[in-house]
């Protein structure tokens, strides 16, 4: 059972708009930074989110990034099929001292 | 560029141990951090805890302690990752990754090495 909580899954078709949400707590996301990232298959994780809402230099404006109390949610617009993949968010959790995830949202883009 | 490079895959057989290396590149080795993540087949990813390379002083995540060891050494760049007393259940690919900096609550992690398959099989 991961400390924050993601939709498992998720789909859309080419060109349109998803948003990821990463529910927490206020140990967690209340209170730290949350960073995404983007796991294509067969791959590592990669950076995609920092600091709630920047993006590392490569990383399109079409993902973005934002913070409200103790959610975060990650959004993808123009969806295209190279898009595919798991994303997770992920924070400091201040009470237990351990770096926390979400279980993970597998996108489809059909 | 800054990379972490991680050793190759490994089969070994219950009861047996594993060192998975991670080796940096491209920055000034101590000033950051390294964390180690596994991620079991076809699950998420969970944070084993990490090493603050200035010090050599390792943190251990719930669930990690006693058979997991995370060393230095700062000559060569390099983290490891030790596991003994190899279970079935310890099957995963294993991740090393920078933090943003080298004491707790960072706020990013990147880049990360590619991963490590560790296979325990008879």
């Amino acid at each position: 059972q991961s400390v924050l909580t993601q939709p498992p899954s998720l789909s859309a078709a080419p060109g349109q708009k998803v948003t990821i949400s990463c529910s927490g707590s206020s140990s967690n996301i209340g209170n730290n930074f949350v960073s995404w990232y983007q796991q294509l298959p067969g791959t590592a994780p990669k950076l995609l989110i920092f600091e709630n809402n920047k993006r590392p230099s490569g990383i399109p404006d079409r993902f973005s990034g934002s913070k409200s109390g103790t959610s975060a949610t990650l959004g993808i617009t123009g969806l295209q099929t190279g898009d595919e993949a798991d994303y997770y968010c992920g924070t400091w959790d201040s009470s237990l001292s351990a770096w926390v995830f979400g279980g993970g949202t597998k996108l489809t883009v059909l | 560029q800054v990379q972490l490079v991680q050793s190759g895959s490994e089969l070994k057989n219950p009861g047996a141990s594993v060192r998975v290396s991670c080796k940096a590149s491209g920055y000034t080795f101590t000033d950051y951090a390294i964390n180690w993540v596994r991620q079991a087949p076809g699950q998420g990813l969970e944070w084993m805890g990490w090493i603050n390379t200035k010090t050599g002083n390792p943190t251990y995540a719930q669930g990690f302690t006693g058979r997991f060891v995370f060393s230095l050494d700062t000559s060569v760049n390099t983290a490891y990752l030790q596991i003994s007393s190899l279970k079935a259940e310890d099957t995963a690919v294993y991740y090393c990754a920078r933090p943003n900096w080298n004491f707790p609550g960072w706020r990013w992690s990147d880049p990360w090495g590619q991963g490590t398959l560790v296979t325990v099989s008879s």
